[in-house]
């Protein structure tokens, strides 16, 4: 099945810095989404972005299927930021079956 | 309010019981997933269904069950054939197929300990 690979697996930030982290994923997708999860385990979807660039806010991303990754980028970045950045790819040979990667776990300090 | 309920929050099993964990969902949607997360790990799937009265395995669904009779509904019995069960469960639901450029949402999940 489709493999997915997520850096850096740890990121330590002061508020007020940028930061981008990356999904590389084996097979073509054709679905790819970013997750937040929050200290108290809820996911937050952030973006469905299976190619192209997408921007809410502060967050935007970048997916370049051909090339088999997505980045995710933080500007500005604040406490609220902290927690664990999940993509999450659905592979076009394997419809329906969604893989996660082990996510990058942010801490942005005050 | 619509979205994803899982209940109970957190759950407490004596080895050998099979336990349930509920989910359920009143966005109208026709998928539903079920996840199970290790700590320092990410989300693997367990089963999923695309429509009622049908369901497929995921990549860990031994030692787990499912039934989706209702499509608000998509219970997990977590059996006592299931080696190592205490980990936090999350259930999803998406509007049509993952394969139809869908997203998935996700309710707050259950945290379950094996005593």
């Amino acid at each position: 099945g489709i493999q997915v690979e997520q850096s850096p697996p740890d990121l330590i930030l002061q508020e007020g810095a940028n930061s981008t982290l990356r999904c590389n994923f084996s097979d073509s997708v054709n679905n790819l989404q970013w997750f937040h999860q929050n200290p108290w385990g809820q996911l937050i979807n952030l973006f469905y972005i299976p190619s192209g660039t997408k921007q809410n806010g502060r967050l935007s991303a970048t997916t370049v299927a051909t090339e088999r990754y997505s980045l995710l980028y933080i500007s500005s970045s604040q406490t609220t930021d902290s927690g664990v950045y999940f993509c999450a790819a659905v592979s076009n040979t394997n419809a329906g079956k969604s893989t996660f990667g082990d996510g990058t776990t942010l801490t942005v300090k005050p | 309010d619509g979205g994803i309920t899982q209940s109970p929050k957190y759950l407490f099993r004596k080895e050998g019981q099979n336990v349930t964990l509920s989910c359920e969902q009143n966005l109208n949607h026709d998928a539903m997933y079920w996840y199970r997360q290790d700590p320092g790990q990410g989300l693997r799937l367990i089963y999923y269904s695309q429509i009622v009265n049908d369901f497929q395995k995921g990549d860990i669904a031994e030692g787990y069950s499912v039934s989706r009779e209702k499509k608000e509904s998509f219970p997990l019995t977590v059996t006592s054939a299931q080696k190592n069960p205490t980990a936090f469960y999350l259930c999803a639901s998406s509007m049509r197929g993952l394969a139809d450029t869908d997203t998935q949402y996700f309710g707050p999940g259950t945290r379950l300990t094996v005593l």
